[in-house]
């Protein structure tokens, strides 16, 4: 167990669209990073919070965004899904700049 | 342009023997290399890590070697186990990639019985 916890575990929703992942970074870490990973892909990384501010951006649609809250939870907002967003979206967290721990990740069916 | 790479798909090795993963970057500013550990359905787990200042790290079953010179890195794990057949992946962050961790695509590790 990581200590970095996601939900939901599974999404099924169609094209069109909008949801929202959520993930509790483990205590004490203040980095928050997403990342996609579609069918036999690598990890794709989308976006990093950092203490509630964006820190920095990968490969994220403009269709998607994140934020990060107060009691450093974050979440991921997906919206005009497209079959092609189908995919496991993990969150990981860190201290910062140190190894990433990461969240069992929510897999996102769009049909 | 992908600064990391992992040229091998999938590996297939005997239980026992020993297990030589492989990772090349192309960015020269990288200065810190990590493993990760990743079985189907569940988030990679951290496996071992080494910094540009040193050209091996071991730790139990797991080494990893750096070679600066050649912009390589690897992975042994020795003896092979069964548990070990996942997908690998290195990563690697520097100054230039705002020490974003920069990943290669994996590598299946299949170890046969």
């Amino acid at each position: 167990d990581s200590g970095v916890t996601q939900t939901p575990k599974h999404l099924i929703t169609a094209t069109g669209q909008r949801v929202t992942l959520r993930c509790s970074p483990r205590s004490g870490d203040l980095s928050v990073y997403w990342y996609q990973q579609s069918l036999d892909q690598g990890l794709q990384f989308l976006i990093q919070y950092y203490n509630g501010e964006e820190r920095a951006k990968g490969n994220i649609l403009e269709r998607f965004s994140a934020q990060q809250f107060p009691d450093l939870h974050s979440e991921l907002n997906l919206s005009s899904l497209e079959l092609g967003d189908s995919a496991l979206y993990f969150c990981a967290s860190s201290v910062e700049g140190d190894e990433q721990f990461f969240g069992p990740g929510t897999r996102l069916t769009v049909l | 342009d992908q600064q990391v790479k992992q040229n091998s798909p999938s590996l297939s090795v005997q239980e026992g023997r020993i297990s030589i993963l492989n990772c090349d970057y192309t960015n020269s500013m990288f200065d810190y290399f990590l493993w990760y550990k990743k079985y189907p359905a569940e988030g990679p787990t951290f496996l071992i890590s080494i910094s540009s200042i040193k050209d091996k790290n071991e730790d139990g079953r797991f080494t990893v070697f750096l070679n600066k010179s050649a912009k390589h890195l690897s992975l042994h794990i020795v003896p092979s186990q069964p548990g070990d057949s996942a997908v690998y992946f290195c990563a690697a962050s520097g100054r230039d990639s705002n020490y974003q961790l920069i990943w290669g695509a994996g590598t299946k590790l299949i170890i046969k019985p």
